[in-house]
């Protein structure tokens, strides 16, 4: 079965300060890794995935097969970068599985 | 390019009731997928279409029915609403060959079953 954890529903950081959103998946095979941001009253977007290993907006997410791990960061967060983030996943099938979810608030 | 279109934005539905929530992309996708978000639970599938000709159930489809009626047009009905389907309905579109592509989202629809 594929599974996506966020473990944080809920996260508080300051302005200027390191981020991290974590994401936990369970899945046999090789996953696709997806994180998709919503703004407020915004679309959810594609925030960044796993196979570009591209910095969006100052996120970088590493895949950790070991850990079974797609944790998003940015090392020094900004007013703007409060939003709903959802991990996802994708094990083959044309489908995504979503995690939970994580509200990050960043505070000024 | 309006990219996902979901009509309407907000319905109030009183138990019973039927409905359809209607859905069309113009990027020529070949896959579209319904959603629900929940509090708590994210984004769970209900549907998804990965060719125009094909429907297959998400997680979440009992209550649900679907109609792929053509490429852009991807429609959600549902037939006796429920308190338990208030929620909001997302639909989204991509490519599905080899990898799969990312998904485009539309709006929402904010439904409230009484």
């Amino acid at each position: 079965a594929q599974r996506v954890t966020q473990p944080e529903k809920l996260l508080s950081v300051f302005k200027g300060a390191p981020v991290e959103l974590k994401c936990n998946y369970s899945y046999s095979g090789s996953p696709e890794l997806f994180w998709y941001v919503q703004y407020s009253r915004q679309r959810l977007q594609l925030l960044l995935r796993h196979i570009s290993r591209e910095s969006i907006k100052g996120f970088t997410a590493d895949l950790n097969k070991g850990e079974t791990s797609f944790h998003l960061k940015k090392p020094f967060a900004q007013e703007e970068d409060s939003a709903m983030y959802y991990c996802a996943l994708s094990g083959g099938a044309q489908k995504l599985v979503f995690g939970q979810g994580t509200r990050l608030t960043i505070n000024p | 390019n309006a990219g996902v279109t979901q009509t309407p934005k907000f319905q109030v539905l009183k138990t019973g009731q039927s409905m359809t929530l209607q859905c069309a992309q113009d990027m020529n996708h070949n896959s579209m997928y319904w959603y629900r978000q929940d509090p708590g639970m994210g984004l769970r599938l209900i549907y998804y279409s990965a060719s125009e000709g094909t429907t297959d159930k998400g997680e979440v489809p009992n209550g649900y029915n679907v109609s792929r009626l053509n490429k852009r047009e991807f429609s959600l009905r549902l037939e006796s609403a429920a308190p338990s389907q208030t929620s909001v309905y997302f639909c989204a579109s991509g490519i599905s060959q080899g990898a799969l592509q990312p998904q485009h989202f539309g709006d929402g629809t904010r439904l409230s079953i009484l």
